[in-house]
């Protein structure tokens, strides 16, 4: 079956330090994959979008990777920040029409 | 603000009520989406408009009703819930080329619907 898998346990790490968050799918060859940021009570904010040949995309402290043999997306929070602490949800396109398949998500804390 | 506003914020209704819930995007783009937020779940992609056209309804009982009258409104008209139903229902919008959905998209705050 195709699926799209974060960690569901909650990341927690100290100020200062870069966050590493996973996102595996499945059953994908998806063109591109998306990373969304969501606070409690909030709709998702996008934040980086990734094509399937390019390995790797910067903003700012963010960065994520992109391994199609893998299937697998890595997204980097370097000098993590506990402005930081949000869920951060993977999303990809499977038939490249807008129509988004998300994760559910992995939250991650941010100790000062 | 992401530009994308949806009223009410929050709504509690009966089985039997009719309710409906509105989203407006402020952005110029002219695809709008409704997506479903259940506790534990990931977001469910409900309905799809395009140019005010309808193109994808995800498998949703008939007790939601969408509505685009025009590319910067969507409605969800509600009736005959069930408790199950109770989630967060968040629209979002994008940019459509050539009738082509663009990537990112942009989300409203939701709408916390808890059915008794």
């Amino acid at each position: 079956s195709q699926k799209i898998e974060q960690n569901s346990e909650a990341l927690n790490i100290q100020e200062g330090k870069t966050a590493t968050l996973t996102c595996n799918y499945t059953n994908y060859s998806p063109a591109y994959l998306q990373w969304y940021r969501q606070d409690p009570g909030r709709g998702p904010v996008f934040l980086l979008l990734i094509r399937e040949n390019e390995k790797e995309k910067r903003k700012e402290r963010l960065k994520v990777t992109f391994d199609t043999t893998l299937k697998q997306s890595l997204f980097h929070i370097t000098a993590s920040q506990p402005a930081d602490s949000a869920t951060y949800l993977c999303a990809l396109d499977p038939s490249n029409t807008g129509k988004l398949i998300f994760g559910q998500g992995t939250t991650l804390q941010v100790k000062p | 603000e992401t530009g994308v506003t949806q009223t009410p914020r929050h709504l509690v209704m009966g089985m039997t009520n009719k309710k409906s819930l509105k989203c407006e995007q402020h952005l110029g783009h002219n695809a709008m989406y409704w997506y479903k937020q259940s506790a534990k779940k990931p977001l469910e992609l409900m309905f799809v408009y395009n140019f005010k056209e309808q193109t994808e309804n995800n498998s949703v009982p008939s007790r939601f009703s969408p509505e685009c009258p025009n590319s910067s409104h969507l409605f969800l008209h509600l009736h005959t819930l069930q408790p199950e139903d109770s989630a967060l229902y968040l629209c979002a919008s994008s940019q459509a080329l050539a009738g082509v959905l663009a990537h990112e998209q942009y989300f409203g705050p939701g709408t916390r619907l808890t059915v008794t």
